[in-house]
């Protein structure tokens, strides 16, 4: 079993949906977890940032961490075409630096 | 503007011709990492830096080098490039091991 899951997509919506992006982990000791964007030919960029379970909120991004389920989810709501990217979930353990990311999830908004 | 500054964007080159790729942060960050991304696997930890003179491998070191002479800098090298290391390579810092990564916007190698 691969240490982080996540379905590579692509995932279609129109605007304005909501869209979900979700990753499942099979290392119960990480407590770090991350949502990154990466656009064709840049690096990732670093959306959310949360620490063990429960949700957070930034503008139309929201992340949410269920630690007993081992499932990380990504919304994003009133989804716009320049959201469409590929988006990595990223997540490490306490006390390390090295980051174990999913493979990413393309998702294309279409106007 | 803070920034992780990576040169060359991109670069042919032939097996076993050394290459250097220099990383450069403007942010005064502790911790430096080098990240290649390759289809079907993802992002995968080249070496990482804690502070100057302080390297360490991740989880795939095999046929790099790196240094960290000062704290800006955290230069990749390859002393003999082979077909298998031709990817996409991202540096990435962070103010300290605990704050989340931020990365420049990559090389790509290509090796012959």
């Amino acid at each position: 079993q691969k240490e982080v899951e996540q379905d590579p997509g692509p995932l279609s919506v129109p605007e304005g949906a909501i869209v979900s992006l979700n990753c499942t982990y099979s290392n119960s000791a990480f407590q770090y977890f991350m949502w990154y964007r990466q656009y064709s030919r840049k690096g990732p960029e670093l959306l959310m940032y949360t620490y063990s379970s429960g949700n957070k909120e930034d503008g139309r991004f929201t992340a949410q961490v269920d630690k007993s389920s081992k499932y990380i989810s990504l919304f994003i709501r009133d989804s716009q075409p320049s959201d469409s990217a590929t988006y990595l979930c990223a997540m490490r353990r306490s006390g390390y630096s090295t980051l174990t990311f999913g493979k990413g999830t393309m998702l294309l908004v279409s106007p | 503007e803070a920034q992780v500054t990576q040169n060359p964007r991109y670069l042919i080159t032939v097996t076993g011709k050394k290459l250097t790729v220099t990383c450069s942060q403007n942010m005064n960050h502790e911790y430096m990492s080098w990240y290649r991304q390759d289809p079907g696997l993802g992002l995968r930890q080249i070496y990482y830096s804690m502070n100057v003179e302080v390297t360490d491998k991740g989880d795939v070191p095999e046929g790099y080098k790196v240094s960290r002479k000062e704290k800006r800098n955290f230069p990749l090298i390859l002393e003999s490039p082979s077909p298998n290391q031709t990817s996409l390579y991202f540096c990435a810092s962070s103010r300290d091991l605990g704050q989340p990564q931020h990365f420049g916007d990559g090389t790509r190698l290509s090796i012959l």
